[in-house]
Order: C-alpha cells, then structure tokens, then sequence
C-alpha cells in the first residue's frame, strides 16, 4: 500500500498571505495525485489533479506541483473561505486510493 | 447540476447490516465509475470501494473485503453499498463519489452516517 503523508498537521496563517502545504508518497505516484477542501460538515470538494491541474470553478491562488514522491499544494493571498482541511490522495494504483491524514489550515 | 444523494445510514449493533443507497442525477450515471469513501469521526478518508460502469468490476478496501458489497442499477441511476457483519470500527460517514479515475473524484453526496455500537 502507498502511504501518503501530509505536512504540517496544522497550518496557521494569516488571511491575505500565502499557505504551502507538503504530501510526500511512501513510493513514486508519477503525477497520479489529486488535492480536496474540506469545510466542517460538508464533503470533500476536488481542486487539483494530476499534480497540477485544477478542476473545474476553482480559483487560480490554488495551484499544485511535484511529482514523483513530493507534492506541494499552494494557496496565495488566503481568503477567509479558504480555512479547511486539506487532503492528498494518490491513484497511480486507481482505483485502490489512499489518502494523506489531512492538513488543517487555520486562521492566524 | 451533478448531485449525489446518499440514503440508508443509521445505527446498528456489531455483527448487524446496512444498505446504503445513493440517488445520482445530472448526469449520464451509466457511463462512470463510482466510489464508495468513508471518514470516521473526526479522522481522515478511507477508500472503501469502487465498480466500474457497467458493474463488472470490483474492487475493495481489504478493511471491508468479505462483508460489503458494491452494486449499482443503472436504470434507476443508484449506487448501492450492503454492508453486512458490521463493527464498531466501520462506524463513519459514508461518502459516495463520481470517480474520474485520473481526473479526481467529483462530485461527493453530502454523507450518511453509519453508527455501528450496541
């Protein structure tokens, strides 16, 4: 099994700076990893896949990068909406996904 | 719009089953796979399950392997989840998803909840 590994557990930034969140893989993904939102109460929503390649509505201050077995998710210039948990997940071996455990981004 | 609609969750004793539904609308259901995912209270995401489009593929998470069972009725657009021999380690929210296989999994249903304690 692939274990994804997320960084830090707990982000704290400030709204208006920007956020760097960190997946590594236990072995190589190629570009086989998506990022997810997910808000208190609601399910998760899918913004990056295939490493950098946002999904559909989602705005341009999140991107994502690397490949391989690191992989950043950057969100410039925080928004109030844009505190949540974050969620790598690797499918190079689709459709036996695993996930990472997940990164908290707080408010500052 | 792409909605998914999760039904059938509640709680159950150990050793007890479950059949959990999902209602998709929006879109041609025929022609993608879906997924089943899972979250324990306040933990991570667990893949579960996945069937192909047209219900001859199938896999599981070896954590359900044995006891649940993916299927789906494309004439009545549903995705179906039995889940049997349940334990209190399967108690979670029980997400059903579209899965795009290398372009993400999108959209998720809001959840159901599935409390397994006696």
């Amino acid at each position: 099994e692939i274990v994804m590994t997320q960084s830090p557990a707990t982000l704290s930034v400030s709204p208006g700076e920007r956020a760097t969140l960190s997946c590594r893989a236990s072995q190589s993904v190629s570009s086989n990893l998506a990022w997810y939102q997910q808000k208190p109460g609601q399910a998760p929503r899918l913004l990056i896949y295939g490493a950098s390649t946002r999904a559909t509505g989602i705005p341009a201050r999140f991107s994502g990068s690397g490949s391989g077995t690191e992989f950043t998710l950057t969100i410039s210039s925080l928004q109030s909406e844009d505190f949540a948990v974050y969620y790598c997940q690797q499918y190079n071996n689709w459709p036996l996904y695993t996930f990472g455990q997940g990164t908290k981004l707080e408010i500052k | 719009q792409v909605q998914l609609v999760e039904s059938g969750g509640g709680l159950v004793k150990p050793g007890g089953s479950l059949r959990l539904s999902c209602a998709a609308s929006g879109f041609t259901f025929s022609d993608y796979y879906m997924s089943w995912i899972r979250q324990a209270p306040g933990k991570g995401l667990e893949w579960v399950s996945y069937i192909s489009s047209s219900g001859s593929t199938i896999y599981y998470a070896d954590s359900v392997k044995g006891r649940f069972t993916i299927s789906r009725d494309n004439a009545k657009n549903s995705l179906y989840l039995q889940m049997n021999s349940l334990r209190a380690e399967d108690t979670a929210v029980y997400y059903c998803a579209r899965d795009g296989a290398a372009a993400g999994v999108s959209p998720w249903g809001q959840g159901t909840l599935v409390t397994v304690s006696s």
